[in-house]
């Protein structure tokens, strides 16, 4: 089973489309969740962290069960700037090491 | 201000030749990473530093892998021999002390080994 695992994707969606993400952990002393979004042949960027309590940056949702090891992101009136792949991210420790998820494509079609 | 800076950008090679990829870190940054992605694997981190002394390689895939960050603003990946199943996308990464859970990477080094 692999550490961090995401929905397989794609997800194909109209511009306006709300979209949801999840991802499951299966070390249950992880610290820290992201989540980093890479565009096309281009490096991951973070696009926001994740805490506890759950949190917003302007249309992007992000939380977190630390009981179900379980987090999701939401996106809400989705652009076409939007289409990227999404990777659900776990650091196990502060020493740094993060592990990426395989994941999750998405297409947001005019 | 830089961010990350990779070399080269890309590189074809042929099987049995070493290959070396360069990796400037964002200046003032303590961790280094370096991270390979293929379709298969997805992202693996194979190797990190801290303050230019090897924390954790339990990720390289063999001895034909070696890294070594010789001061604080260059780190190198060598592979050698190369062989074609090492083809893929290389980055490299930086992070502060105080803030090393936020990871900066370069733009990658797309390595082809015919």
């Amino acid at each position: 089973r692999k550490e961090v695992e995401q929905d397989p994707g794609p997800f194909n969606v109209p511009e306006g489309a709300t979209v949801a993400f999840n991802c499951t952990y299966s070390n249950s002393a992880s610290q820290s969740f992201f989540w980093y979004r890479q565009d096309c042949r281009k490096e991951p960027k973070l696009l926001m962290s994740v805490y506890s309590s759950g949190n917003e940056d302007g249309r992007f949702t992000a939380q977190l069960n630390r009981a179900s090891q379980y987090i999701s992101l939401l996106i809400r009136d989705s652009k076409l700037s939007d289409s990227a792949t999404y990777l659900c991210v776990v650091l196990y420790n502060q020493g740094g090491k993060l592990i990426f998820g395989q994941g999750t494509e998405l297409s947001v079609k005019p | 201000d830089a961010g990350v800076i990779q070399s080269p950008r890309h590189e074809v090679t042929e099987m049995g030749q070493e290959v070396t990829l360069r990796c400037k870190p964002i200046s003032g940054h303590d961790y280094l990473f370096w991270y390979r992605q293929t379709m298969m694997r997805g992202l693996e981190l194979l190797i990190y530093f801290n303050n230019n002394v090897p924390i954790d390689d339990s990720g390289m895939p063999e001895d034909r892998f070696s890294a070594k960050m010789p001061n604080a603003s260059f780190s190198t990946l060598k592979i050698q021999p190369s062989e074609p199943r090492d083809s893929a996308v290389y980055f490299c990464a930086s992070s502060l002390r105080a803030n090393r859970d936020t990871q900066y990477f370069g733009p990658g080094t797309r390595l082809t080994v015919l």
